[in-house]
């Protein structure tokens, strides 16, 4: 399996722009995972899938952020209007539901200038 | 305060020391994960653990439910060890709470 499969590798956007990262995850796992990493706050958990429908987006920031997730095998998480403060790099995890252990994909590095 | 806390924030050592690293939490979990990411910043699930021990060749993973305490060893540490690593709880069936990770530098 080529595990988790994340676009682009890396982004850099000026503020107001619209990103939209992708995310394939392994297939057969149910659960699919976003987080962001940044040197301040470490990895935080964004919003978590179940079946393709989301369960706990507690941590998605503000309206700027939407996730979605239309089918299993594909995820998107849209940032728009784009901020500097948005820079980070966004994983992208996937688990079978009652295994526990996630995958996670390379990340996404997104530079908001 | 964070609810996962590693210590130390840093560690470098010398080829061969034995490593120790420390995670204390201060919610009710259902399990904890050890999770190793490398320079190029691929992370890497090492281990899951709700009780007890866990070992996979030269790393030890250890919990203690109720200390609320979990320890990651490694024996005989090596340069290519050189990573963060990060300590993540379960809370509840599936979200995780991470640690803000221990940079680990192995000198040889």
């Amino acid at each position: 399996d080529a595990g988790v499969i994340q676009s682009p590798r890396h982004e850099v956007t000026e503020m107001g722009q619209e990103v939209t990262l992708r995310c394939k995850p392994i297939s057969g796992h149910n659960s699919l995972f976003w987080y962001r990493q940044t040197m301040m706050r470490g990895l935080e958990l964004l919003i978590y899938f179940n079946n393709n429908v989301p369960i706990d987006d507690s941590g998605m920031p503000e309206d700027r952020f939407s996730a979605k997730m239309p089918n299993a095998s594909f995820s998107t998480l849209k940032i728009q209007p784009s901020e500097p403060r948005d820079s980070a790099v966004y994983f992208c995890a996937s688990s079978f539901t009652g295994s526990g252990e996630q995958f996670f994909g390379p990340g996404t590095r997104l530079t908001v200038l | 305060k964070n609810e996962v806390e590693q210590s130390p924030q840093n560690l470098t050592a010398q080829e061969g020391e034995f490593i120790t690293i420390n995670c204390s939490y201060s919610v009710g979990i259902s399990a904890l994960h050890w999770l190793q990411q490398h320079p190029g910043g691929g992370i890497v699930s090492l281990f899951m653990l709700s009780s007890g021990k866990k070992k996979h060749g030269r790393l030890i993973a250890t919990i203690n439910i109720q200390e609320k305490h979990s320890s990651l060893h490694i024996t005989a540490s090596h340069p290519r060890d050189s990573a963060v690593y990060i300590c993540a709880v379960h809370q509840g069936a599936q979200k995780l709470v991470f640690g803000q990770g221990t940079r680990l530098t192995i000198n040889p």
